[in-house]
């Protein structure tokens, strides 16, 4: 099983450019989660999809889109990039659907993402 | 909402010497406590976790104590090796809002 899997690893961006960060897990699981990662900042919260077909907002979702594309597929887009949006970027899933379950969450590797 | 504080935000340590992090969390409703550690270049990993209803949990080198009165949670790791090295964080939840992350501590172990 590869988990979580995250393409792209790393992306340059020039200011308004659109771009689709694909995040896909093959454990089954039903919930699964956009966060960013800001030097300082920890871990926030973008998006998240409680289960297939449902998805609702964070603690920052402003300038992000998201498509739950299926079971496995959880997508995020950037509309028109700004520099602000410059970060690492996680995707995670977990095994049960609804609200927020307290269990493990599994990590993708990350997307580097820099926008000039 | 939530707010979870961490400290240190750096730890130096030597080989052998054991490791502590604290962390304090704002909402009472929090019963859920997990540990991430993230390795150089990786996604966080869930180390360890703890709910409400237990003071104290064990995993071999690794403990995390809770005292809900004081709203603080720590992690312990004892025997500190190079492969400790890593940046931890602490999460809290209550179940009814999503995960809230410290800001992280960055654990360096010299041999």
């Amino acid at each position: 099983n590869a988990g979580v899997t995250q393409t792209p690893k790393f992306q340059v961006l020039k200011t308004g450019q659109s771009m689709t960060l694909q995040c896909a897990q093959d454990m089954n699981h039903n919930s699964m989660y956009w966060y960013r990662q800001d030097p300082g900042m920890g871990l926030r919260l973008i998006y998240y999809s409680a289960s297939e077909g449902t998805t609702d907002k964070g603690e920052v979702p402003n300038g992000y889109n998201v498509s739950r594309l299926n079971k496995r597929e959880f997508s995020l887009r950037l509309e028109s990039a700004a520099p602000s949006q410059t970060s690492v970027y996680f995707c995670a899933s977990s095994e049960l659907a609804g609200g927020f379950p307290q269990e493990t969450q599994y990590f993708g590797p990350g997307t580097r993402l820099l926008v000039l | 909402g939530e707010n979870v504080e961490q400290h240190p935000s750096t730890l130096s340590v030597q080989e052998g010497d054991s490791a502590v992090i604290k962390c304090t969390y704002s909402d009472s409703a929090s019963n859920y406590f997990p540990w991430y550690k993230q390795e150089l270049g990786k996604g966080p990993q869930l180390i360890i976790d703890i709910r409400s209803n237990v003071g104290e949990k064990k995993d071999q080198r690794i403990a995390v104590t809770l005292n809900k009165t004081a709203k603080h949670f720590s992690l312990h790791i004892t025997e500190t090796q190079p492969e400790d090295s890593a940046v931890y964080f602490c999460a809290a939840s209550s179940g009814n809002t999503p995960l809230v992350f410290g800001k992280g501590t960055r654990l360096s172990v010299i041999a």
